[in-house]
């Protein structure tokens, strides 16, 4: 069990919707990172906040968007959802120091149809 | 451009035999490398991660080097287990872009009874 969760942990959504995903932190993380995992296929860096502040960003178009809450925790954002944006979704939180351990949620599984 | 790569794809050996499990990086800057433990439709459980400036990491029946210098990290699981079944995922935490993990595809292992 890491403190990590995420919510939902399934979606389904039409072409062309929007969704936002969530994810609480571990206590005393200040620093939230998203990963895109399609199957078959390792994590993809999405962004990452700290502080809520986006402090990097993958190779994902601006309909990826995100945020963070005072109490550390976050969301993501897809706005007119593609087909190929069908994945599993990872939510991992640390501390800002750079050689601090990464704790994964479970993941919320998006089906876009 | 930082590059994971894990060797075997694919590995299934019968219960009790002793694992290596092979990742390599192309650029040797980096903050540390985290090993992970992904089961089915699931997120990622942190099995052990090395410093930079570390050797090795154990954890039970997991140890894991790491050689900076050479691009390399294995995972060495000892006496296998039918639990043990999982796909493994390495990632570095690279000290340039952006500071963020990059990954390999991951190593499916199946221990059979």
């Amino acid at each position: 069990e890491t403190g990590v969760t995420q919510s939902p942990t399934h979606l389904i959504k039409t072409r062309g919707q929007q969704v936002t995903l969530r994810c609480s932190s571990q206590s005393g993380h200040n620093t939230v990172s998203w990963y895109q995992q399609a199957l078959g296929q390792g994590p993809q860096f999405i962004f990452q906040y700290y502080r809520e502040e986006e402090n990097g960003r993958g190779n994902f178009p601006p309909r990826f968007s995100g945020l963070q809450f005072p109490n550390y925790s976050s969301e993501l954002n897809v706005n007119a959802l593609e087909l190929d944006d069908s994945a599993l979704y990872l939510c991992a939180s640390s501390l800002v120091a750079l050689d601090t351990e990464a704790f994964f949620g479970q993941g919320t599984r998006l089906t876009v149809v | 451009k930082q590059e994971v790569t894990q060797i075997p794809a694919a590995l299934s050996v019968p219960e009790g035999e002793n694992l290596v499990l092979n990742c390599s990086f192309t650029d040797s800057a980096i903050y540390n490398l985290q090993w992970f433990r992904q089961d089915p439709g699931k997120g990622l459980t942190s099995l052990l991660l090395i410093q930079s400036s570390q050797r090795e990491q154990t954890s039970g029946r997991l140890n894991a080097s790491l050689d900076k210098s050479s691009g390399r990290s294995t995972l060495y699981i000892a006496a296998s287990q039918p639990g043990d079944s999982a796909t493994y995922l390495c990632a570095v935490r690279d000290a340039g872009n952006n500071r963020k993990l990059i990954w390999g595809l991951g190593t499916s292992l199946a221990v059979n009874p």
